[in-house]
């Protein structure tokens, strides 16, 4: 595997399900994003980690729940989901280097629809 | 406000027909400004990032400039595979996002 891989790339889920998405950076980098992009609208930042700490949550529903094992992997559950929460997730990665966060690399994106 | 505006929203080319797409920002310490191709149903592809006003990147068919208030994305003598939607986002020294542009929907037809 090379980049960023994102499982699964498409999910259907009820209000009522658990569920989780899974994506993996092969590029050594040590920040990951958690990004959502919904149609007509820019792609919105959810979560920042840096060197495997959370330290950016721009006011994402408590629904949402990011977890970041190593630096290499990042997890989004999701729980009691809206059907406007339906949307394409993107994850990404970087490489900071002195408090300057370079350029973002992104995975494919897990397509997200909530019945 | 938009902190990243692009324009045009859509663009519709005819092969070999050049063009600019371009995208204005209002920030207060800009770190770097960054654009991304991005394809249906994929993730944006990194491009370019400048970081001066006068800073010039180019790869293939696509030129990127910046000045202190836009950046401008040239392509020359497009081809049917550079459709695809392009998206600008700036970085500010204050924070870690990226914030994105709603981006400019290229389509080049044969």
């Amino acid at each position: 595997e090379t980049g960023v891989t994102q499982t699964p790339r498409h999910l259907v889920m009820g209000m009522t399900n658990k569920k989780s998405l899974k994506c993996e950076q092969h590029l050594g980098h040590n920040a990951m994003y958690w990004y959502k992009q919904s149609a007509k609208k820019p792609l919105e930042l959810m979560f920042v980690y840096n060197f495997k700490e959370q330290t950016e949550n721009n006011s994402v529903p408590s629904r949402f729940s990011p977890e970041c094992p190593n630096s290499s992997h990042l997890f989004l559950h999701l729980h009691t989901l809206q059907p406007e929460d339906s949307a394409l997730y993107l994850c990404a990665s970087s490489q900071v280097l002195q408090g300057s966060y370079n350029e973002q690399f992104f995975g494919p994106g897990t397509r997200l629809t909530v019945l | 406000e938009d902190q990243v505006t692009q324009s045009p929203e859509a663009l519709r080319l005819q092969e070999g027909e050049s063009s600019s797409l371009n995208c204005s920002y209002t920030v207060s310490g800009l770190r770097g400004l960054f654009w991304y191709r991005q394809d249906p149903g994929k993730g944006p592809e990194f491009l370019f990032t400048l970081y001066s006003a006068g800073e010039e990147k180019e790869k293939e068919r696509l030129k990127a400039t910046l000045t202190k208030k836009e950046s401008f994305l040239h392509i020359t003598a497009p081809k049917p595979e550079d459709s695809a939607t392009y998206l600008c986002a700036v970085q500010e020294y204050s924070g870690y996002a990226l914030n994105f542009g709603k981006g400019t929907s290229l389509l080049v037809t044969p």
